[in-house]
């Protein structure tokens, strides 16, 4: 049990290049979110997937799209990176309901746009 | 809309001392509360939670008690270690807001041998 795994670790990319980050979780559960941290200011929600065959955007998405690919995997694809984009991107998996309720994180991708 | 708002740091300890991260939040409704940790190079991890009020959280020798009266959820540890170096978040589940995190700007603990 792998629990939530993110692919690259690190990137580094070109201004107006375009990347996948790959998200995946073994645990089966329905909700997947993608969120960015940056220093001083938390995680912030970009998209988010609620079932399989659905997403919604979050606090931050533009510049971003994503796909729900099935039930285990949730990328997030910047089309156009800017610098602005420079940031730890981490994906999350939600279980459960009122006191049950937690969300496990993957171990994040460090992405640098220069 | 919902908001959290967390002691900024760095804050830097001796091992053994006592540890608190005030943490105060604005949210409609009761909401559930939440203490993640992030060690270095790692994703976030549940430290603890509260799913309503007077509720206290505990792990790892770690505490935190809603206080609706006071819209606060301070983590407190009695006597820390090197090991407990880390970035420390509070977070909020609002009732209104599925199942959506809304997180406070976090809070570095150094802890010194």
């Amino acid at each position: 049990n792998a629990g939530v795994t993110q692919t690259p670790k690190f990137q580094v990319l070109k201004t107006g290049q375009s990347m996948t980050l790959q998200c995946a979780q073994d645990m089966n559960h329905n909700s997947m979110y993608w969120y960015r941290q940056d220093p001083g200011m938390g995680l912030r929600l970009i998209y988010y997937s609620a079932s399989e065959g659905t997403t919604d955007k979050g606090e931050v998405p533009n510049g971003y799209n994503v796909s729900r690919l099935n039930k285990r995997e949730f990328s997030l694809r910047l089309e156009s990176a800017a610098p602005s984009q420079t940031s730890v991107y981490f994906c999350a998996s939600i279980f459960g309901q009122e006191a049950s309720y937690e969300q496990y994180f993957g171990p994040g991708t460090r992405l640098t746009v220069t | 809309g919902d908001s959290v708002t967390q002691m900024e740091g760095p804050v830097t300890l001796s091992e053994e001392a006592f540890l608190t991260i005030n943490c105060t939040y604005t949210a409609t409704g009761y909401p559930s509360l939440f203490w993640y940790v992030q060690y270095p190079g790692e994703g976030l991890q549940l430290l603890l939670k509260a799913t309503k009020a007077d509720d206290k959280g505990s792990n790892k020798g770690f505490e935190a008690t809603y206080r609706k009266e006071t819209t606060s959820f301070h983590l407190e540890k009695g006597s820390v270690q090197v090991s407990d170096s880390a970035v420390y978040f509070c977070a909020l589940r609002g009732k209104a807001a599925g199942n959506k995190l809304t997180f406070g700007g976090g809070t570095r603990v150094l802890v010194k041998p």
